[in-house]
């Protein structure tokens, strides 16, 4: 069974440029999350779908960050522009209340995103 | 406000012997209690996982603790082996409508393990 899939998994960017980040679930988990981890900090919720549904975005900060997730499957984060304070890893999750643990997430390898 | 604090940032232990990794919370509602183990360049990795009405979880060399009077848990690897090198993740969940675990992640320890 496939695993989560990101990319890019490094992309380097120019402040103020535009960035967007791709994640294909595992197949089957209708819970798609976006997860923002800092150097030195544990990955922190920025928006969580329930199918095509934004159910949690409470944490993205909408004046440059935007997500979708059409048809229930693919999701695409966007930042635009970037900021400096940007660097990190943007790691993307799914789970399945019919498998897997209570509170358990499958990652992807995550995005790192190095703006200059 | 931090939910779930790890306060040792880092941890090196002698191959062979027990580990000890340390997680304390401050939310009541919690229902689960989880450990993630993530690689450089990988994402986290769920471990081993403790449900609030139970103090112990052992699976092979793993084995995590809850004390809820104290707020705290713990993971025990025993005996620690070099592949054991990581960082760890505790994080606990709390249910939400829809039969929805929220997760909270801590901020990590760093385990190495010396041969």
């Amino acid at each position: 069974e496939a695993g989560v899939v990101q990319s890019p998994r490094y992309k380097i960017i120019e402040k103020k440029q535009p960035v967007a980040f791709w994640c294909n679930p595992i197949s089957g988990h209708n819970t798609l999350y976006w997860y923002l981890q800092n150097l030195g900090q544990g990955p922190e919720l920025l928006i969580r779908y329930e199918n095509e549904e934004a159910v949690d975005d409470s944490q993205l900060p909408k004046d440059r960050f935007s997500a979708e997730r059409l048809k229930g499957v693919d999701s695409t984060l966007k930042i635009q522009p970037a900021e400096l304070g940007d660097s990190a890893v943007y790691l993307c999750a799914s789970s399945s209340v019919e498998t897997g643990q209570p509170g358990e997430l499958f990652f992807g390898e995550g995005s790192r995103l190095t703006v200059l | 406000d931090q939910q779930v604090k790890q306060n040792s940032p880092s941890l090196s232990v002698q191959e062979g012997r027990i580990s000890i990794l340390n997680c304390d919370y401050t939310n009541s509602m919690f229902d689960y209690f989880l450990w993630y183990k993530k690689y450089p360049a990988e994402g986290p990795t769920f471990l081993i996982s403790i449900s609030s009405i139970k103090d112990k979880n052992e699976d092979g060399r793993f084995t995590v603790f809850l004390n809820k009077s104290a707020k705290h848990l713990s993971l025990h690897i025993v005996p620690s082996q070099p592949g054991d090198s990581a960082v760890y993740f505790c994080a606990a969940s709390d249910l939400h409508s829809g039969g929805y675990q929220k997760v909270t992640f801590g901020t990590g320890t760093k385990l190495q393990v010396i041969p």
